[in-house]
């Protein structure tokens, strides 16, 4: 069983619709890390939790130490926000996700 | 101004071939980081150095070796070149280390060995 696991693997849904991208952790951790993945390739930081909720425009990152559990939340999706979102946990050591593809369609 | 540079943006080379990339930041981070994404999209840390020290070295053949000469630069030299090396490697800065920081990547290095 992989120490990080995203679901879904892949979404496709309408602008406008409310998504949410899951990360499960088996371990301990010390802090997660949402990043995206544009399709050219570049790798942008969303979030560094540690514990709680946090909000940047539209995007929320929450966190739940004691269920191991991570969500990241995207309102009012828009067609610029497909792209591939990564997790990425740290404890002893820094594990990724696979990742999650979305596509936003118009 | 970029604030995480790599050069080069793309490296074709032939097995058994020595080559280097380069990383700098003018952020004033003290932390800095090399990645690997392999040909299925999968992120994993190589290295991390603070103020030019080694503080993170994951399972990387000794092929790989860091090298800090300030904290603004972090290069990554790799001997004797695979196939298996294939794949766009990331570097990153961020003021403290992973566990209490964002990182602000490079573009990437597409290194193509043949």
């Amino acid at each position: 069983k992989n120490e990080v696991e995203q679901s879904p693997q892949n979404l496709t849904a309408q602008e406008g619709e409310f998504i949410t991208i899951n990360c499960s952790y088996s371990v301990g951790i010390s802090a997660l890390h949402w990043l995206q993945q544009h399709p050219g390739g570049g790798i942008v930081s969303l979030f560094m939790l540690s514990s709680g909720k946090k909000k940047h425009g539209r995007l929320i990152a929450t966190i739940n130490i004691q269920e191991k559990h991570s969500s990241l939340h995207i309102t009012a999706s828009h067609p610029r926000d497909s792209a591939v979102y990564i997790c990425a946990v740290g404890y002893d050591k820094i594990i990724f996700g696979k990742g999650t593809r979305l596509h936003i369609l118009p | 101004d970029t604030a995480v540079s790599q050069t080069p943006k793309y490296l074709v080379t032939q097995m058994g071939n020595d080559k280097s990339i380069k990383c700098e930041q003018n952020l004033g981070h003290d932390t800095m980081y090399w990645y690997k994404q392999d040909s299925k999209k999968f992120l994993k840390i190589m290295f991390s150095y603070n103020n030019k020290e080694l503080i993170i070295n994951e399972t990387v053949p000794n092929r790989f070796s860091p090298k800090s000469p300030d904290k603004a630069h972090l290069n990554l030299h790799i001997n004797s070149l695979e196939l298996g090396d294939s794949a766009v490697y990331f570097c990153a800065s961020s003021q403290d280390g992973f566990y209490t920081d964002t990182q602000y990547f490079g573009p990437g290095t597409r290194l193509t060995v043949l």
